[in-house]
């Protein structure tokens, strides 16, 4: 069975400071890992995604099977990144997306 | 820039009354997916339809539950009757095809509170 955990209800953080949100997963097979983001009033959407090797509005997110870890990751923090953040896994013969519980990330000033 | 339509936005019903919600996925994407959303959680797959056929429904309570995709566009999920437990958000998505990377668009979502 698939599973994602993800640890933090809520992270905040200053503004500029570093930011991390931890994600575990449990697959029996080659995972494929997502981060989905929901600004305040918008639609969920990707932020991104494991096989692209990408960085996108600063966040970068490293696959670690070792230790079944997706953490997503921010240097610098900036206010318009405070937003809730569901890590998800993609598996099975239809690639169904399985999402976690989510983690709530308040940037202040 | 194509979105994924839902209706209606929010529903109010009684317990043991009948309720559906309607998704007009991305002109052209193959696979839909219902999600539920309960309060402080993450959205959980209903059923996940690729054209017209269902391909996973292992989550999807079968005996109030009912969804349909009859020409492989839109969808209707139909709850049967409601429980006051089904209170939750119910979000529909889609991608060009099962195989898209996990990448899913999703609707606004259908926030339905059963009284």
């Amino acid at each position: 069975a698939q599973r994602v955990t993800q640890p933090e209800k809520l992270l905040s953080v200053f503004k500029g400071a570093p930011v991390e949100l931890k994600c575990n997963y449990s697959y029996s097979g080659s995972p494929e890992l997502f981060w989905y983001v929901q600004y305040s009033r918008q639609r969920l959407q990707l932020l991104l995604r494991h096989i692209s090797r990408e960085s996108i509005k600063g966040f970068t997110a490293d696959l670690n099977k070792g230790e079944t870890s997706f953490h997503l990751k921010k240097p610098f923090a900036q206010e318009e990144d405070s937003a809730m953040y569901y890590c998800a896994l993609s598996g099975g013969s239809w690639g169904k997306l399985q999402f976690g519980a989510g983690t709530q990330v308040v940037v202040t000033p | 820039e194509a979105e994924v339509a839902q209706s209606p936005r929010y529903k109010i019903t009684e317990k043991s009354q009948a309720v559906a919600f309607w998704c007009d996925p991305i002109s052209g994407h193959a696979t839909l997916y219902w999600y539920r959303q309960i309060l402080g959680q993450g959205p959980e797959l209903l059923v996940q339809f690729q054209d017209e056929s269902v391909v996973d429904d292992s989550q999807l309570p079968k005996d109030r539950f009912s969804a349909e995709r009859l020409k492989g566009v839109d969808s209707t999920l139909k709850i049967q009757p409601a429980e006051l437990g089904d209170s939750a958000m119910y979000l529909c998505a889609s991608s060009r095809d099962y195989l898209a990377s996990g990448e899913l668009f999703f609707g606004e979502g259908s926030r339905l509170t059963v009284l």
